[in-house]
């Protein structure tokens, strides 16, 4: 079975450049989870999709992070303009469970990037 | 204060030595606990998890909670230089949507 699949797995960009992240979860997984994991740090979510539905994106800035999960499978998260302080590994999870159960999430490689 | 405290490290140890790695937490609402390894350009991996207080072991993996002190720890008997890696303890309240809080992760080396 393909694990979660993520790309770009490197991304350098300047500041105030647009930047997008592709994830495509395992098949059969209705929840998907975006995370941000900053140098030395955990994991820390940015949304969480149950299908299609953003079902908790308190912790995304939406004024320049966007996200999106068409027909419920594969999704996008863009960051417009960038900053300096995005410099960050994105890690893209999903969940077989409806709501996500918290000990079943199976991680990507994450997308690493850096803005200089 | 950080709801989830783990020590980054890093920790080395020789090969074939016990690994004790710990966190503590302040939030008595959380009911699962998690552990997490993360090599080098690579993504958090589940090793294992616990629901609720003790113990529970997977081979050289023994996980214990300990509720009453809102601590956890991870052992790794007979380490191996394949365990050298970031090992992350992660907590939720529950499934059903509750987040799941990381630690900062402990960077281990297991020497050969």
């Amino acid at each position: 079975e393909a694990g979660v699949v993520q790309s770009p797995r490197y991304k350098i960009i300047e500041k105030k450049q647009p930047v997008a992240f592709w994830c495509n979860p395992i098949s059969g997984h209705n929840t998907l989870y975006w995370y941000r994991q900053n140098l030395g740090q955990g994991p820390e979510l940015l949304i969480r999709y149950e299908n299609e539905e953003a079902v908790d994106d308190s912790q995304l800035p939406k004024d320049r992070f966007s996200a999106e999960r068409l027909k419920g499978v594969d999704s996008t998260l863009k960051i417009q303009p960038a900053e300096l302080g995005d410099s960050a590994v994105y890690l893209c999870a999903s969940s077989p469970r409806r709501w996500g159960a918290s000990y079943e999430q199976y991680f990507g490689p994450g997308t690493r990037l850096t803005v200089t | 204060q950080k709801e989830v405290e783990q020590d980054p490290g890093p920790l080395s140890v020789p090969e074939g030595a016990i690994v004790s790695l710990n966190c503590t937490y302040s939030n008595s609402a959380f009911q699962y606990f998690m552990w997490y390894r993360q090599y080098s350009r690579k993504g958090p991996e589940l090793l294992m998890y616990t629901y609720s207080s003790g113990n529970k072991e997977d081979g050289r993996f023994t996980a214990q909670v300990d509720k009453s002190s809102k601590y956890i720890s991870l052992f790794i008997r007979d380490s191996q230089p394949s365990d050298s890696a970031t090992y992350l303890c992660a907590m939720s309240a529950g499934t059903g949507g509750f987040k799941t809080i990381f630690g900062a992760g402990t960077r281990l080396f297991v020497k050969a």
